[in-house]
């Protein structure tokens, strides 16, 4: 079975301070993890993958991920805040040929 | 990156009635196609998967009656909301994945169709 738990249901920080958003994931096979972002009455937008590949992904808009097999986590970060990124941010995950499970989300407040 | 669209984007309608949402990739022909529902302040809540000319996979606790599935080519599904009630009003998100740029299991998004019942 697979699954992802987004630590925190929302996150508020100042513009111009860092974003860290939490992801832990449970997987008994390799698994594909992505990172999507969700504005008001919006689809999602992909901000990063990750695929076995580089632990380290660099994504959309300065936001990176690091893949952390021993902690089963891959949080999102980026090093300074805009007004812009405020939004609803979802970790998902999906180990090949099964479905994508995404978390529950996480609501990111950027104040001025 | 792939596109794919949704149509429409809002839809209101009366009780009774049926209501059908389109989705397309733009770009790519896409193998699967998911259909998602979203309510208010939570997360995606996978209701089927469809593949191009079988029928699609639901989830446990949809009804198969109620939402109808059409996969009819690689760049169209459609959702039909058969019989719509107030309890069916949701944002509703397809996803298309397929494209040979893309990573494994990559999925790209609709812009998704907000319904409302009356």
């Amino acid at each position: 079975a697979q699954s992802v738990t987004q630590l925190d249901s929302h996150v508020s920080v100042s513009e111009g301070t860092p974003v860290l958003l939490r992801c832990n994931y449970s997987s008994s096979y390799s698994p594909s993890l992505f990172w999507y972002v969700q504005h008001p009455n919006k689809g999602l937008q992909l901000l990063l993958k990750y695929t076995s590949a580089a632990t380290l992904v660099k994504g959309i808009n300065g936001f990176e991920a690091e893949f952390k097999k021993s902690e089963t986590s891959f949080h999102l970060t980026k090093p300074s805040a805009h007004m812009s990124d405020a939004a609803e941010y979802f970790c998902a995950i999906n180990t090949g040929g099964f479905k994508t499970i995404f978390g529950a989300g996480t609501r990111l407040f950027v104040k001025a | 990156g792939a596109v794919v669209s949704q149509h429409p984007s809002w839809v209101i309608c009366k009780s009774g009635t049926s209501v059908k949402i389109e989705c397309r990739s733009l770009d790519f022909q896409a193998t699967t196609m998911f259909w998602y529902r979203q309510f208010p302040k939570q997360s995606l809540m996978l209701m089927a998967t469809s593949n191009e000319g079988s029928k699609a996979t639901y989830e446990q606790g949809v009804e198969k009656d109620k939402f109808l599935i059409n996969h009819a080519s690689l760049t169209l599904s459609t959702l039909t909301v058969t019989s719509a009630h107030p309890e069916d009003s949701s944002f509703y998100i397809c996803s298309a994945e397929g494209d040979p740029l893309a990573g494994p299991n990559e999925q790209f998004f609709g812009p998704g169709t907000r319904l409302t019942v009356l």
